[in-house]
């Protein structure tokens, strides 16, 4: 059984760019969650996808937007990187209500 | 917010219990307890959960008071590789989609 992988592992972006972050989920789960863990601070939840189709979502602006594909990996997109943005991205998979399975991270830093 | 209340940060001695009490007194019935912790720079890792009966593991014990309001996560011969920042979370049970909502939780330092 293969766990949850994230990709890339570290990424560095300028203010203004585009950035796409890669979420693997594990086998046999449908449901795919997005965070975003600041230095310090717990995880925040952005959004989650079940099934393909966006199934809650945080308080996050729209710049933000993901997407999970027919093997239920999934893409976390954010536009127009704000320094702020810097952070670790996690995303986690589950089946529905069950426990969420981490993945290590990306690492993101926004200059 | 988070629904959760913990101490910042705990130490205990290396081969000792360690407990690390949670108070949820708003929990309502249908929401059960979650425990993950989170190693330094890696993704959170799963513990345990329960609604309201005691559970036990590989990894730890966790405790439900009869009124819910508070539990307590028992890792029972704590290692330095325990060290962590160890999360308490309330969430609605299976067959719900929800999210999990993260507080600050407790930072556990094992003392060799």
């Amino acid at each position: 059984e293969t766990g949850v992988t994230q990709s890339p592992t570290h990424l560095i972006k300028t203010r203004g760019q585009q950035v796409t972050l890669r979420c693997s989920s594990q086998s046999g789960h449908n449901t795919v969650s997005w965070y975003q863990q600041a230095l310090g601070q717990g995880p925040q939840f952005i959004f989650q996808y079940y099934r393909e189709e966006e199934n809650g979502r945080g308080n996050f602006p729209p710049r933000f937007s993901g997407l999970q594909f027919p093997n239920y990996s999934s893409e976390l997109n954010v536009n127009a990187l704000e320094l702020d943005d810097s952070a670790l991205y996690l995303c986690a998979s589950s089946l529905p209500g069950y426990e969420q399975y981490f993945g290590p991270g990306t690492r993101l830093t926004v200059t | 917010d988070a629904k959760t209340t913990q101490p910042t940060s705990m130490d205990c001695a290396e081969g000792r219990a360690a407990n690390l009490p949670c108070n949820h007194s708003t929990i309502s019935g249908n929401e059960y307890v979650y425990w993950y912790r989170q190693i330094h720079s890696q993704g959170p890792q799963y513990i345990i959960h329960g609604l309201k009966n005691n559970e036990t593991n590989e990894m730890a014990s966790l405790i439900i008071t009869e009124d819910r309001k508070s539990s307590t996560l028992i890792l029972p011969h704590a290692t330095l590789r325990d060290t962590a920042v160890y999360y308490c979370i309330v969430r609605v049970g299976v067959n719900r989609d929800d999210k999990i909502i993260f507080g600050k939780g407790t930072r556990l330092h094992i003392l060799p």
